[in-house]
């Protein structure tokens, strides 16, 4: 069955530190895959895209993410978070003959600490 | 200019009330979306409206009710809602070529 994976349902860093967030997914086939911000009490913002271009990918914020086929993943990282980081963070992934459906993982939490 | 709008942003509803829920968009976009955010969770998709026909109904039950007027605007209707209805609603839309989708801020909804 074609799903999506996001490792870690909080994480922690500290301000200027890495960002890493984990997706993968299951699929035979390159599906398109998205990351999204949730602030709270607001809706979901795009920060970036993977569709069939390059494999990294840039976005807003600072953020990027890297496609690995041979890996299935789809990491978000960022080099030096910021405490306007803090959010939610889904991985959405439109797979191949599934119309116009998002399949998203069940998003991770990041606190950014001082 | 990627902005989809939703109005109300709140409400609160009794469980006889009948009301609506409304999204537009105006980027051209042909495919619209309703999708419910219950808190931690991922959205939920609910309904998709392709060129302003009903695509896709996710088994939604019939207390939700979707309408298309045209290829802009979005509404969803609410009648006999649960306390369990209670959630975030968040509308999106897409060109139907491409794939990404574009969220509203949402109406956080009470059932009381």
């Amino acid at each position: 069955a074609q799903s999506v994976t996001q490792l870690g349902s909080h994480v922690s860093v500290s301000e200027g530190a890495l960002v890493l967030l984990r997706c993968n997914y299951s699929s035979s086939v390159p599906p398109y895959l998205f990351w999204y911000v949730q602030y709270p009490n607001q809706g979901l913002q795009l920060l970036l895209k993977y569709t069939s271009a390059a494999t990294l990918v840039k976005g807003i914020n600072g953020f990027e993410a890297e496609f690995k086929k041979s890996e299935t993943s789809f990491h978000l990282t960022k080099p030096s978070a910021h405490m306007s980081d803090a959010a939610e963070y889904f991985c959405a992934v439109k797979f191949s003959g599934g119309g116009n459906k998002l399949t998203f993982g069940t998003g991770t939490q990041l606190k950014v600490e001082l | 200019d990627t902005e989809v709008t939703q109005t109300p942003k709140h409400l609160v509803m009794g469980m006889t009330n009948k009301k609506s829920l409304k999204c537009e968009q105006h980027m051209g976009h042909r495919a619209m979306y309703w999708y419910k955010q219950k808190a931690k969770k991922p959205p939920e998709l609910m309904f998709v409206y392709s060129y302003e026909k009903l695509s896709i109904n996710e088994s939604v039950p019939s207390r939700f009710s979707p309408e298309c007027p045209n290829s802009s605007l979005l509404n969803l209707h609410l009648h006999a809602l649960q306390p369990e209805d209670s959630a975030l609603y968040l509308c999106a839309s897409s060109q139907v070529e491409l794939e990404t989708q574009y969220f509203g801020p949402g109406t956080r909804l009470l059932v009381l």
